[in-house]
C-alpha cells in the first residue's frame, strides 16, 4: 500500500506557465482533497471531489482546476502561474461511507513544492 | 466566525521535560477535532480524533484532551524524535468543506 503518491516532489516554474500536479492513491478512498501550506498559514483547502466525476471548489479554488476521472486520481491544474502561487501543495484522501466516517482522518501524501518565479 | 488558533507558535523542550500544546476553536457544531504530526518535508501524519468534551486519548507519550473550547496535546517526558509540528484541526457540522486546520506548533525536544 503505496497510501497517497505526489509527483513531482519539487517544480519551479515561471511566470505564466502552465503545469498539472499529480495525485494518485490506491486505498479506494473516494473523497480526495487539495490543500496548500504557506508559511504562518494553516492549510488550505483548493479543490475537493467527493467521487469520480464530482468536484467542488474550496476555500481558495482561483488560479487552479481539477478533474476527477477514476476514484484513484485527481489531478491539480494550474493555469497561468503566478508568484502568488509559490506554495507548498498536499493531495490527500479519506474514506466516506461507514458509521462516524464523516470524522475519519485524511492520509496525506508528501507534497509539491512548487516556486514560481 | 469559525476559527482554530494554536498555541504557542514554537516551544523548545529539554529532554524529559513535559509540557502542553494548547489549540483553542470556536466552531459552530464541533464534529471533531483532530491532532497530525508534520515531519519537515513530509504531509501531516494522523494522531488522534476526539469527538466530544471530556474526551482523552493516548498514544506513547502523547495524551489529547478536549473541552468545548479547547484542546490540549500533552507530551510527557519528550524525546528528539518527538521534535515536529504538530497541527490541530476542526470538523464542524456544516457542508464537505468543512474541516479547519489551525497553523500549527514547532515543537523541537533538544537532547
Amino acid at each position: 500500500n503505496a497510501g497517497v503518491t505526489q509527483t513531482p516532489k519539487f517544480r519551479i516554474l515561471k511566470i505564466g506557465q502552465s503545469m498539472t500536479l499529480q495525485c494518485t492513491q490506491d486505498m479506494n478512498h473516494n473523497y480526495m482533497y487539495w490543500y496548500r501550506q504557506d508559511p504562518g498559514m494553516g492549510l488550505k483547502l483548493i479543490y475537493y471531489s467527493v467521487g469520480a466525476g464530482i468536484t467542488d471548489k474550496g476555500e481558495v479554488p482561483n488560479g487552479y482546476n481539477v478533474s476527477r476521472s477514476t476514484t484513484e486520481d485527481f489531478p491539480l491544474r494550474l493555469e497561468l502561474a503566478a508568484p502568488s502561487q509559490t506554495s507548498v501543495y498536499f493531495c490527500a484522501s479519506r474514506p466516506v461511507g461507514a458509521f462516524r466516517s464523516y470524522n475519519s482522518p485524511l492520509h496525506f501524501g508528501n507534497g509539491t513544492r512548487l516556486t514560481v518565479t | 466566525e469559525d476559527q482554530v488558533t494554536q498555541s504557542p507558535e514554537a516551544l523548545r523542550l529539554q529532554e524529559g521535560e513535559s509540557s502542553s500544546l494548547n489549540c483553542s476553536y470556536t466552531v459552530s457544531g464541533l464534529r471533531g477535532l483532530f491532532w497530525y504530526r508534520q515531519d519537515p518535508g513530509k504531509g501531516p501524519e494522523f494522531l488522534f480524533t476526539l469527538y466530544s468534551a471530556g474526551e482523552e486519548k493516548e498514544k506513547e507519550r502523547l495524551k489529547a484532551t478536549l473541552t468545548k473550547k479547547e484542546s490540549f496535546l500533552h507530551i510527557t517526558a519528550p524525546k528528539p524524535e518527538d521534535s515536529a509540528t504538530y497541527l490541530c484541526a476542526v470538523h464542524r457540522q456544516t457542508g464537505a468543506n468543512n474541516l479547519f486546520f489551525g497553523t500549527g506548533t514547532r515543537l523541537t525536544v533538544i537532547p
